[in-house]
């Protein structure tokens, strides 16, 4: 199994400013990465696929990188509906689809 | 546009049962591997269950396997999860999601529905 580890568990930004997510795969999962935005008390919602393809609805200060086992999500300015939890998932080797458990972006 | 609706949550005493459904529109639901994943309290997601978009293959989580069965029926475009064996940990939000390519079942998830909530308590 994939196992998939994201870093830090909770990051405090504030807004206008940048803030830059991570993601490491247990093995190369080459770019089959997505990553999902997931506000309270809602669904969550597709962000990036194929490590770096951004999903429709999502503006461009949304950016993801990386390949193998290295992979980040970058919001280039942070603005107050950017507050969420941010899961990077790989689909490359499965079953599992391993989530990784979340990142936390608040407002400092 | 694509809808996902999923019903039958509740509270449910431990050791019992209970049948998930989700309810499918806006989208060709018979060519599509459809999959359920949860969001337990204070945990992250967890991905439970993938079947195939004509049925015939289904893939399970180990913490469910042996107790979650999915199933659909395509010509009633619904999805569905039978919880049995049920304990306290699997208090959760349920989640049904849709596989993005057609015919094909590996794949990133490219629409959810809002959950259905499930308690697990006596």
């Amino acid at each position: 199994e994939i196992v998939m580890t994201q870093s830090p568990a909770t990051l405090s930004v504030s807004p206008g400013e940048r803030a830059t997510l991570s993601c490491r795969a247990s093995e190369s999962i080459y770019t089959n990465l997505a990553w999902y935005q997931q506000k309270p008390g809602q669904a969550p919602r597709l962000l990036i696929y194929g490590a770096s393809t951004r999903a429709t609805g999502f503006p461009a200060r949304f950016s993801g990188s990386g390949s193998g086992t290295e992979f980040t999500l970058t919001i280039s300015s942070l603005e107050s509906e950017d507050f969420a939890v941010y899961y990077c998932q790989q689909y490359n080797s499965w079953p599992p689809f391993t989530f990784g458990q979340g990142t936390k972006l608040e407002i400092k | 546009q694509v809808q996902l609706v999923e019903s039958g949550g509740g509270v449910v005493q431990p050791g019992r049962s209970l049948r998930l459904s989700c309810t499918a529109s806006g989208f060709v639901f018979s060519s599509s591997a459809m999959h359920w994943v949860r969001l337990a309290p204070g945990k992250g997601l967890e991905w439970l269950a993938l079947i195939s978009y004509e049925g015939l293959d289904k893939y399970y989580a180990d913490s469910v396997k042996g107790r979650f069965t999915i199933s659909r029926d395509n010509s009633n475009n619904s999805l569905y999860l039978q919880l049995s064996s049920l304990r306290p940990e699997d208090t959760a939000v349920y989640y049904c999601a849709k596989v993005t390519t057609p015919y094909s079942s590996g794949w990133y998830f490219d629409d959810w529905g809002q959950g259905t909530l499930v308690t697990v308590s006596s």
